[in-house]
């Protein structure tokens, strides 16, 4: 069954610091990864886009790691500020919009 | 060039009654998918519209069904309203189905539906 699984669920960190978060996917065919932010009652938006044969991909302070031997990525944020609080989604895609497959999301809230 | 619009962007409805949600695709972009969004479940796709044309449906019951018009402005609709129906709905656009770096998918601000 094709799946990804975030973590953490939720994170809390301080205005300032860096903080990484993680996907995991069984997802096949693999077509490419997406990163979303998505603020609170807006839709998401997309941050990044890897596919197989990248492993690395900035985006201003994210920067998005891809391992595609072990269906792994993360998502780092740099110099976190209060406007990164969202939830971040990680999506495998495997070339249709019908066929995105979403993690649940990793909240984070940043705080002073 | 504007985002992808969707209206309304709240709603209140009572069990048993049915609702039609819209969006307004990029200009120039001729698919548009619908996802449902909830707590729980996270987004889950509704069904995926090319050229007026229904592509692929996802794994929901009867009562929701959608349309595309010739100008790729997509409604969808769901009748007989249950209290699980209660999500955020959001629909997305892009060139064609096929989706790549080239070929982005942009969502649109969603409508929350309440039922009550």
């Amino acid at each position: 069954k094709n799946q990804v699984e975030q973590s953490p669920q939720s994170l809390i960190i301080l205005e300032g610091k860096n903080c990484t978060l993680q996907c995991n996917y069984t997802v096949s065919p693999f077509s490419n990864l997406r990163w979303y932010k998505q603020d609170t009652g807006r839709g998401p938006v997309s941050l990044t886009i890897m596919t197989f044969s990248e492993n690395t991909k900035s985006n201003g302070r994210y920067t998005a790691t891809l391992d595609a031997d072990t269906k792994q990525s993360s998502l780092h944020i740099t110099a976190s500020q209060l406007s990164d609080s969202a939830s971040y989604i990680c999506v495998v895609d495997t070339g249709t919009a019908s066929k995105l497959t979403f993690g649940t999301g990793t909240r984070l809230q940043v705080t002073l | 060039k504007a985002g992808v619009t969707q209206t309304p962007r709240y709603l209140i409805k009572t069990r048993g009654q049915q609702v039609t949600l819209s969006c307004s695709p990029i200009s120039g972009h001729r698919s548009v998918s619908w996802y449902q969004q909830t707590p729980g479940q996270g987004l889950q796709f509704l069904f995926e519209y090319f050229s007026e044309t229904q592509r692929n449906k996802g794994n929901f019951p009867g009562r929701f069904s959608g349309r595309q018009f010739s100008n790729s402005r997509s409604e969808m609709n769901v009748s007989t309203l249950e209290l699980g129906d209660s999500a955020l709905y959001l629909c997305a656009s892009s060139l064609s189905p096929r989706l790549s770096s080239y070929n982005e998918q942009f969502f649109g601000p969603g409508t929350r539906l309440t039922v009550l």
